[in-house]
């Protein structure tokens, strides 16, 4: 079965420093999505993109953060100068449609950001 | 808006007894609605999923039924196993039209620990 895929499952990295998590969307898919999930708590919409652009953007996801889809299949995050509250677990998510309905999202394993 | 309340954990049970976690929604219009599953250190996975009203989702035992007239889903085992233990998350996402994308919608969480 198709699945998600999100490299490095660990990031260790110290405050300032830049940080890329990266995600292989399913295939076929068109629409890329990131959700973070800081220990203990519920998982949070970051942001969705399609067609090269982001769709929608949560409060959370500021001018610190921005996606880009560098190729055909990688799909990235990019944190330009991690706090440590930026240390969570940061989930990619792709899925076939934008409507939802029958349409659910695949997400990946995660990576878990831990910023020093 | 959108949003998920469910019921707060931890929950404690013996194997083999009955589980209930109860979720509801506020959602305008006709959201699909999920329960996802996280393992100890791993990702989300789906576990099942009710697209419109009065569907049962199923899987490996677990069961829950869209019910719009009291805006539930909850989520149901009638016999639960150590290998259960881990945390629930009930969830939903929007039916748009036209749009780029949409985001699923997390509970907080719920944390279920079966003892042998």
């Amino acid at each position: 079965e198709p699945e998600v895929t999100q490299t490095p499952s660990h990031q260790v990295t110290q405050m300032g420093q830049e940080v890329i998590l990266r995600c292989v969307p399913i295939s076929n898919h068109l629409y890329f999505y990131w959700y973070r999930q800081i220990l203990g708590q519920k998982v949070e919409f970051l942001v969705s993109f399609y067609n090269n652009e982001i769709s929608e953007k949560s409060e959370i996801f500021d001018d610190q953060f921005s996606v880009e889809r560098p190729d055909g299949s990688n799909f990235t995050l990019k944190i330009r100068s991690t706090k440590l509250e930026d240390s969570a677990m940061y989930f990619c998510a792709s899925s076939e449609d934008g409507t939802g309905g029958d349409y659910e999202q695949y997400f990946g394993p995660g990576t878990r950001l831990t910023v020093t | 808006g959108n949003s998920v309340t469910q019921m707060e954990g931890p929950v404690t049970l013996s194997e083999e007894a009955f589980l209930t976690i109860n979720c509801t929604y506020t959602a305008t219009g006709y959201p699909s609605l999920f329960w996802y599953v996280q393992y100890p250190g791993e990702g989300l996975q789906l576990l099942l999923k009710a697209t419109k009203a009065d569907d049962k989702g199923s899987n490996k035992g677990f069961e829950a039924t869209y019910r719009k007239e009291t805006t539930s889903f909850h989520l149901e085992k009638g016999s639960v196993q150590v290998s259960d233990s881990a945390v629930y998350f009930c969830a939903l996402s929007p039916t748009l039209l036209g749009t780029g994308g949409f985001k699923t919608i997390f509970g907080a969480g719920t944390r279920l620990f079966v003892k042998a």
